[in-house]
């Protein structure tokens, strides 16, 4: 079982730019959350994916648009970049049927907008 | 989902037992306790969780005082590899439709010294 992958593990963007993110959550996960973690300071909440749709939704503007495949896998697009948006973007998976609705999280994808 | 408040810091030696304490003063009936820690670099990794009863597993124990206030993680034998960032998090039992997002806070920075 590989986990939660997130692709790619880094990138550079310039400031108006648009990204996208990717993550393949855990085998028998069908929920995947994004979040965002500034240096220094606890992960965000930005939204989560359940049955292909927005489920919940953290105060992030609507720069920010995810999207959930069939296969659970998901993105996470920014677009219009700014340089606050640099920031280590993570990806988490979980499932209603396993005990405890345990998050498990990718590596993360470290985005540096310039 | 119920606010909660972590030390900011705290030193451990190696070998000894690690007490990382967590208020939630606001916690609700329906809400449990998680706990989450971030070694540099790496996404979150889930620990241990509880409502009311003391748990434990290969990680951790959870002691929750009587009135859920409160709360203690203990790691009995902290190792070097044990340096992290703890999250205490009190979220509400999962219900499905209404999405199960982790909210973070500061952590407390844990550094654990031979």
């Amino acid at each position: 079982d590989a986990g939660v992958t997130q692709s790619p593990t880094h990138l550079i963007k310039t400031r108006g730019q648009q990204v996208t993110l990717r993550c393949s959550p855990k085998s028998g996960h069908d929920t995947v959350s994004w979040y965002q973690q500034a240096l220094g300071q606890g992960p965000q909440f930005i939204f989560q994916y359940y049955e292909e749709e927005e489920r919940q939704r953290g105060n992030f503007p609507d720069r920010f648009s995810g999207h959930q495949f069939p296969n659970y896998s998901s993105e996470l697009n920014v677009n219009a970049l700014l340089l606050g948006d640099s920031a280590l973007y993570l990806c988490a998976s979980s499932s209603d049927t396993e005990t405890g609705d345990k998050a498990f999280f990718g590596q993360g994808t470290r985005l540096t907008v310039v | 989902d119920a606010k909660t408040t972590q030390p900011p810091s705290m030193d451990c030696a190696e070998g000894r037992a690690a007490n990382l304490p967590c208020n939630h003063s606001t916690i609700s009936g329906n809400e449990y306790v998680y706990w989450y820690r971030q070694i540099h670099s790496q996404g979150p990794q889930y620990i241990i969780h509880g409502l009311k009863n003391n748990e434990t597993n290969e990680m951790a124990s959870l002691i929750i005082t009587e009135d859920r206030k409160s709360s203690t993680l203990i790691l009995p034998h902290a190792t070097l590899r044990d340096t992290a960032v703890y999250y205490c998090i009190v979220r509400p039992s999962r219900v499905k439709a209404a999405g199960n997002k982790l909210t973070f806070g500061g952590g407390t920075r844990v550094l654990v010294k031979p």
